[in-house]
C-alpha cells in the first residue's frame, strides 16, 4: 500500500528554522516525482517544491525560493522540506505527495500524507 | 496560470448529478489538469489527472472532460460522502497551480 507520512512540524518563532520529513513506504521511492504543498488555515492549496527521482530537477514557488531546500535520500525513502527565514505567512499544514515518475511522467498529486502543522507565531 | 473554478458551493440532494468547472487563464499543456476532494480535517484525495483519467479507485461516478481552456468535473449520482471541497489543479507549467475550490453540500 502506497504510503506517505510527514513529520517535524511544530511552533517556531518568526525568523526560525525547521526541517520537514516525508516518509515513504509501498512504492519505489527512487523511482518518483516528490512535491511539497502547504494549506494555511482554512485556505485553499499551494504547491511549493518539487524533486525529481535522482534530484537533479528541483523547483520552487516564488513564495518560497531562496528561503526553503528539497532534498531527498532515496536509500532511506524520505524527502525533506529545510524551511528557513520562517514568517507567519508559513503557517499551514504541509503535504508531502508523489507526483510522477520517469516512466509515466506527471500524474498529478497521488498520494497526499497526513500532512504536519507548521505554526509560526511569536 | 490562474485557475477559477465555479460555482463557489454546489448544494444538492442524494442521487443528482454534480457539475464542478474550471477555467484555465492559458493552454494547459498535455491536458495535465487534476481534480482533487478534500473532506475536513483530511488531506486531499486524486480523482482525476490527466482531465479525464480515474486516478485509483475512484467509482466511475467521478468523471473530468475538458474543451480548451475550459475543465469539468462531473459527479454523476450524488452520494451524502461526496460531501467535500473539490479542487483543480494544472501541473502543465511552472508554477503549478490550484483553483480557489468548490464546496459540495448535500441537502
Amino acid at each position: 500500500q502506497v504510503h506517505l507520512v510527514e513529520s517535524g512540524g511544530g511552533l517556531v518563532k518568526p525568523g526560525g528554522s525547521l526541517r520537514l520529513s516525508c516518509a515513504a513506504s509501498g512504492f519505489s521511492f527512487s523511482d518518483n516525482y516528490m512535491s511539497w504543498i502547504r494549506q494555511a488555515p482554512g485556505k485553499g492549496l499551494e504547491w511549493i517544491s518539487f524533486i525529481s527521482d535522482n534530484d537533479k530537477t528541483i523547483y520552487y514557488s516564488d513564495s518560497v525560493k531562496g528561503r526553503f531546500t528539497i532534498s531527498r535520500d532515496n536509500a532511506k525513502k524520505l524527502v525533506y522540506l529545510q524551511m528557513n527565514s520562517l514568517s507567519a505567512e508559513d503557517t499551514a499544514v504541509y503535504y508531502c505527495a508523489r507526483c510522477g515518475d520517469a516512466r509515466s511522467g506527471f500524474f498529478g498529486f497521488d498520494p497526499w500524507g497526513q500532512g504536519t502543522l507548521v505554526t509560526v507565531s511569536s | 496560470i490562474v485557475l477559477t473554478q465555479s460555482p463557489g458551493t454546489l448544494s444538492l440532494s442524494p442521487g443528482e448529478r454534480a457539475t464542478l468547472f474550471c477555467r484555465a487563464s492559458q493552454s494547459v499543456s498535455s491536458s495535465y489538469l487534476a481534480w482533487y476532494q478534500q473532506k475536513p480535517g483530511q488531506a486531499p484525495r486524486l480523482l482525476i489527472f490527466g482531465a479525464s483519467s480515474r486516478g485509483t479507485a475512484i467509482p466511475d461516478r467521478f468523471s473530468g472532460s475538458e474543451s480548451g481552456t475550459d475543465f469539468t468535473l462531473t459527479i454523476s449520482r450524488l452520494e451524502p460522502e461526496d460531501s467535500a471541497v473539490y479542487y483543480c489543479q494544472q501541473y502543465g507549467s511552472l508554477p503549478w497551480t490550484f483553483g480557489q475550490g468548490t464546496k459540495v453540500e448535500i441537502k
